[in-house]
């Protein structure tokens, strides 16, 4: 089993839709969760992390954390069409370096 | 501007040569990292760096080497012995117990 499970979708929304982005985990290690953002040919910028359980609202844009689920999600409200790209939940341990990411959720908001 | 720089951004080469992907940050960050993404596998970690002279292997390193003589610096290699080359790599660098991995825009190698 792989540690960090993501859909890969692809997910397609109308513009203004609430989204809602799901990783979850096997690992009872991992402390740090984030999420990035990925545009076609692009690198991946970092959206939001969360250390442990709970949530975290920047914008549009919740993470929430549920550690005795091993789930985390991330929504984004009146979602617009830039927010199209693929979303990589990342994870890693208190000790270390290193980031588990999962494959990825393609996400199109048509207008 | 601070950042991490990948170079070339689009590499093609023939079957059986070795190949180096170079990866600069002027981010003053300890810790770099090698990335591999294949359509539908999302990132997986080659080769990873805490310090100045010192790496670890990380989850796919067979096929491919890398050395850390300079903090800014981390370039990859992929050699002949790599059984499938293309792919889009992606160096990324963290500083000393930041949950923040920041990304390079990629390189994407072909080899035919």
């Amino acid at each position: 089993q792989k540690e960090v499970e993501q859909d890969p979708g692809p997910l397609s929304v109308p513009e203004g839709a609430i989204v809602s982005l799901n990783c979850t985990y096997s690992n009872s290690a991992f402390q740090y969760f984030m999420w990035y953002r990925q545009y076609s040919r692009k690198g991946p910028e970092l959206l939001m992390y969360t250390y442990s359980s709970g949530n975290k609202e920047d914008g549009r844009f919740t993470a929430q954390v549920d550690k005795s689920s091993k789930y985390i999600s991330l929504f984004i409200r009146d979602s617009q069409p830039s927010d199209s790209a693929t979303y990589l939940c990342a994870m890693r341990q208190n000790s270390g370096y290193a980031l588990n990411f999962g494959k990825g959720t393609s996400l199109l908001v048509t207008p | 501007d601070g950042g991490i720089t990948q170079s070339p951004k689009y590499l093609f080469r023939k079957e059986g040569q070795n190949v180096t992907l170079s990866c600069e940050q002027n981010l003053n960050h300890d810790a770099m990292y090698w990335y591999r993404q294949d359509p539908g596998q999302g990132l997986r970690l080659i080769y990873y760096s805490q310090i100045v002279n010192d790496f670890q292997k990380g989850d796919i390193a067979e096929g491919y080497s890398v050395s850390r003589e300079k903090k800014e610096s981390f370039p990859l290699t992929v050699t002949s012995a790599q059984k499938n080359p293309t792919a889009f790599y992606l160096c990324a660098s963290s500083d000393r117990g930041s949950t923040e991995a920041f990304f390079g825009q990629g390189t994407r190698l072909t080899v035919v």
